[in-house]
């Protein structure tokens, strides 16, 4: 079945330091892929989407292009501020499908 | 512009007691209509979804059960809570024929003692 896959939290990184968060995925048809943001106490934002293979997602300074090849969607930012501190999500949204299929979620920490 | 209300923000319920939360939309009409679960430590698990009013379909089996008495009211029910109900319970929507965007509530923190 469709499935999410993403790096285990928490990670911890200083303010100004390059952030990667790893996600795969396996799909049958030809998935739409996002992530969503959860800041503590609140519900999820989506941050980013991408919708076709080779589409690159920003928003915000973050980015995520859809690796079709890899069946990859790795998040990226180049500076982590503290307010980045979150939780984010990895997710896929299947051609014509009702539901979006979540992964696990990595916690980031970024200290000043 | 388009708002999501949920209430309560938290609720600590005993085992065996009854359950509803609320969800509702506003500023669109005929939202499809979803309610997650994120069990600590874990991802969001679907748990409904709604494309109109009085039509519901269940992801997962278990105590809980949905209804949709209006076209923007989402309702998430337990007739009795079970310690394992315990989680952060999160309701979305989104536009039929925008299929990617999806919003979300701010969420219900539910613990079952």
């Amino acid at each position: 079945g469709d499935s999410v896959t993403q790096m285990e939290g928490p990670v911890t990184l200083s303010e100004e330091a390059f952030l990667t968060i790893n996600c795969t995925y396996t799909a049958t048809g030809y998935p739409s892929l996002f992530w969503y943001v959860q800041y503590p106490g609140e519900g999820l934002q989506l941050l980013l989407k991408a919708t076709k293979a080779d589409d690159k997602g920003s928003n915000k300074g973050f980015e995520a292009t859809y690796r079709k090849e890899t069946t990859s969607f790795h998040l990226e930012k180049g500076s982590v501020q503290v307010s980045d501190s979150a939780v984010y999500f990895c997710a896929l949204l299947v051609d014509s499908s009702y539901k979006l299929i979540f992964g696990s979620g990595t916690r980031l920490l970024v200290r000043p | 512009s388009q708002t999501i209300h949920q209430w309560p923000a938290t609720l600590v319920q005993p085992v065996g007691s009854p359950l509803s939360l609320e969800c509702t939309v506003e500023g669109t009409s005929n939202p499809n209509l979803y309610w997650y679960r994120q069990a600590a430590g874990r991802g969001l698990q679907l748990l409904f979804y709604s494309v109109g009013i009085g039509q519901i379909s269940s992801e997962v089996p278990q105590n809980l059960s949905a209804s949709r008495p209006q076209d923007r009211q989402f309702i998430l029910s337990s007739k009795k809570l079970l310690l394992s109900d315990s989680g952060f319970y999160l309701c979305a929507w989104r536009l039929a024929d925008r299929y990617y965007e999806q919003y979300f509530g701010p969420g219900t923190r539910l613990t079952v003692t």
